[in-house]
């Protein structure tokens, strides 16, 4: 079965601050995992996927298939990266993308 | 594009009532998506469509709910009768493929008093 575990509800740091949003997974299968984000009564928006290896809003994510993890970092908070957080896990089967239970991330003044 | 178009955007309605959500998916995705989002239990599943067709709808939460997609631009998801606790922002989503990124719309915050 396919899980997705954010164990964070809440993470509050100063601006400035690294910040490390953890996402854990459990698929037996080879895995694609997502980060989404939700800005203030906004939709959900793909902020990153681990195939693409990219760099979105100085955001990184790393897949550690040996961890079974794909945590979400950034080395200097902004004040406008307070949102919610959506670690995403695609897989074969029926199921779609599983979602994590969501984290937001406050960063303060 | 103008990506996946949702409607309404705020429903308020009373207790009994039925309640058709709307959704509008990005031309040529072939799969579609609802989801609820509580406080309480975060973003949940509800449904999934690829080709209007529906693959899995185990994260229906009861009879009162159903979907349907009548074309490969159209989708609702409707409640009837509705209850307090359906309150939530119901989202569409549409992708690609199964596991291909899932692009959100605006959603829906229904609110039944």
């Amino acid at each position: 079965a396919q899980r997705v575990t954010q164990p964070e509800k809440l993470l509050s740091v100063f601006k400035g601050a690294p910040v490390e949003l953890k996402c854990n997974y459990s698929y037996s299968g080879s895995p694609e995992l997502f980060w989404y984000v939700q800005y203030s009564r906004q939709r959900l928006q793909l902020l990153l996927r681990h195939i693409s290896r990219e760099s979105i809003k100085g955001f990184t994510a790393d897949l550690n298939k040996g961890e079974t993890s794909f945590h979400l970092k950034k080395p200097f908070a902004q004040e406008e990266d307070s949102a919610m957080y959506y670690c995403a896990l695609g897989g074969t089967g029926r199921r779609a993308l599983t979602f994590g239970s969501g984290t937001r991330l406050q960063v303060q003044p | 594009d103008a990506g996946v178009i949702q409607s309404p955007r705020h429903e308020v309605t009373e207790m009994g009532q039925e309640v058709t959500l709307r959704c509008k998916p990005i031309s040529g995705h072939d799969y579609l998506f609802w989801y609820r989002q509580t406080m309480m239990r975060g973003l949940e599943l509800l449904i999934y469509f690829n080709n209007n067709v529906p693959i899995d709808d185990s994260g229906m939460p009861e009879d009162r709910f159903s979907a349907k997609m009548p074309n490969a631009s159209f989708s609702t998801l409707k409640i009837q009768p509705s209850e307090p606790r359906d309150s939530a922002v119901y989202f569409c989503a549409s992708a690609a493929s199964e596991n291909q990124p899932q692009h959100f719309g605006d959603g829906t915050r229904l609110s039944i008093l």
